[in-house]
């Protein structure tokens, strides 16, 4: 069976600190693909980055950086110097590569950025 | 502009009243699904299709009905049979080839019973 596992239910941290959202999934399947989205208060689900699970580089854009790491199932997302903007609530998502083409998306972490 | 657009943004249902989501996608994508989610829970998946005038239930489907008579098209059915569908109603939709699969949302709905 799949599964995500967004243990963070919420955080909240000071502007411009550095935050770390976990993602932890379980699969069987040696290809598959994980996600990040954003939700902001309006709600919308806006798509982050994608990952394959044959290419373990890490990969960073702007002030977001993600560390995706097989050896221990963990596709974890980091915010550095983290904006009121940021504020948000962020999902992780896993999709096997065979079978039914359904996603499974982690219960989400609140991310607070206070001014 | 290639997107996905939902309406209408808000829809209030009466009781005893079905009423329909709209999901529309400009994409060329292949696949569309529908979520529901609650206030601050994650998001379960009513139903999803791979391929026009195909469809299958997700975790929720008890009080949905969906048709997928044209690719671009993916409405949602809410039926009286779904006693508590005050909820948020998220479409996406995504390719089903190749290795840049990605899942795009569209804007959502917000459904209240009056």
């Amino acid at each position: 069976a799949q599964k995500v596992t967004q243990a963070q239910t919420e955080i909240s941290v000071v502007e411009k600190e550095d935050v770390t959202l976990d993602c932890v999934y379980e699969t069987r399947d040696t290809t598959y693909y994980l996600f990040w989205y954003k939700q902001p208060p309006s709600g919308e689900l806006v798509f982050l980055i994608r990952r394959n699970s044959f290419d373990e580089q890490n990969e960073i854009s702007g002030r977001y950086s993600w560390n995706f790491q097989k050896s221990t199932s963990s596709f974890n997302f980091t915010i550095t110097a983290s904006q009121v903007v940021d504020s948000a609530v962020y999902f992780c998502a896993l999709r096997i590569r065979s079978g039914t083409y359904k996603y499974i998306f982690g219960t989400g972490t609140r991310l607070k950025v206070l001014a | 502009d290639g997107g996905i657009t939902q309406s209408p943004k808000y829809l209030f249902r009466k009781e005893g009243q079905n009423v329909t989501l709209s999901c529309e996608q400009n994409l060329n994508h292949d696949a569309m699904y529908w979520y529901r989610q609650d206030p601050g829970q994650g998001l379960r998946l009513i139903y999803y299709s791979q391929i026009v005038n195909d469809f299958q239930k997700g975790d929720i489907a008890e009080g949905y009905s969906v048709s997928r008579e044209k690719k671009e098209s993916f409405p949602l059915t809410v039926t009286s049979a779904q006693k508590n569908p005050t909820a948020f109603y998220l479409c996406a939709s995504s390719l089903t080839s190749g290795y840049q699969e990605t899942q795009y949302f569209g804007p959502g709905t917000r459904l209240l019973v009056l």
